[in-house]
């Protein structure tokens, strides 16, 4: 089955540090790319999606792209701030799979002022 | 941003006896989902329903579990009996086309 790794459980930064989280798939499908973020007390919250490979998917200032060789996908931001603290999760959307999410663990991201 | 409203948002519940989670979905959305998350893990889908149906449902739907939507209140997710390895925070999602799954904040059950 669908399967997504996301080995990087906290990571710890400075503001205006560069961040990147990656991640890698498994599927048999073309599959559909995501990453969500979510704040605490929250739900998780759409991000970012890329639906082909080497295109990139832009937004907050948030830059994801997924390279098909080597099945990864990274989230990575320039210049992190405090308000970014939150948890990221990648996510693969199966092609043909009625939008069944498959989550990666999560990486809490804290940063400090 | 479109709401997902997860009600409540804390069960404690005895094991052994039903509870029933319920989310207010987006309203005109058509695609109903729930997750479950055990803490520390990742998120893992449970079930997705639409049109009344259960779409897909995967190994964690156990037979002790049932959703429905009934003239489109709630869409609710029943476990009955619950278990301990029940407790969890289980997210609510819904869309409109299969696209963007919007979330709740989730409900946290505890089963003791």
């Amino acid at each position: 089955g669908d399967s997504v790794t996301q080995k990087q459980g906290q990571v710890t930064l400075s503001e205006d540090d560069f961040l990147f989280i990656n991640c890698t798939y498994s599927t048999t499908t073309y599959p559909t790319l995501l990453w969500y973020v979510q704040y605490p007390g929250q739900g998780p919250q759409l991000l970012l999606k890329v639906t082909t490979a080497n295109n990139k998917g832009i937004s907050r200032g948030f830059e994801a792209t997924y390279d098909k060789g080597t099945t990864s996908f990274h989230l990575q931001k320039a210049s992190v701030q405090e308000s970014d603290s939150a948890v990221y999760f990648c996510a693969l959307v199966a092609g043909g799979s009625n939008a069944k999410l498959t989550f990666g663990k999560g990486t809490k991201l804290s940063v400090k002022s | 941003g479109p709401k997902v409203l997860q009600i409540p948002s804390h069960q404690i519940i005895d094991m052994g006896q039903m509870v029933t989670l319920n989310c207010d979905p987006v309203s005109n959305h058509l695609y109903f989902y729930w997750y479950k998350q055990i803490l520390g893990q990742q998120m893992e889908f449970l079930v997705n329903f639409y049109n009344g149906k259960v779409m897909e449902k995967s190994k964690l739907f156990k037979d002790q579990f049932s959703v429905e939507r009934p003239d489109g209140s709630y869409f609710t997710l029943k476990i009955q009996p619950t278990a301990l390895e029940d407790s969890a925070v289980y997210f609510c999602a819904s869309s409109s086309s299969q696209n963007t799954l919007y979330f709740g904040a989730g409900t946290r059950l505890s089963v003791l």
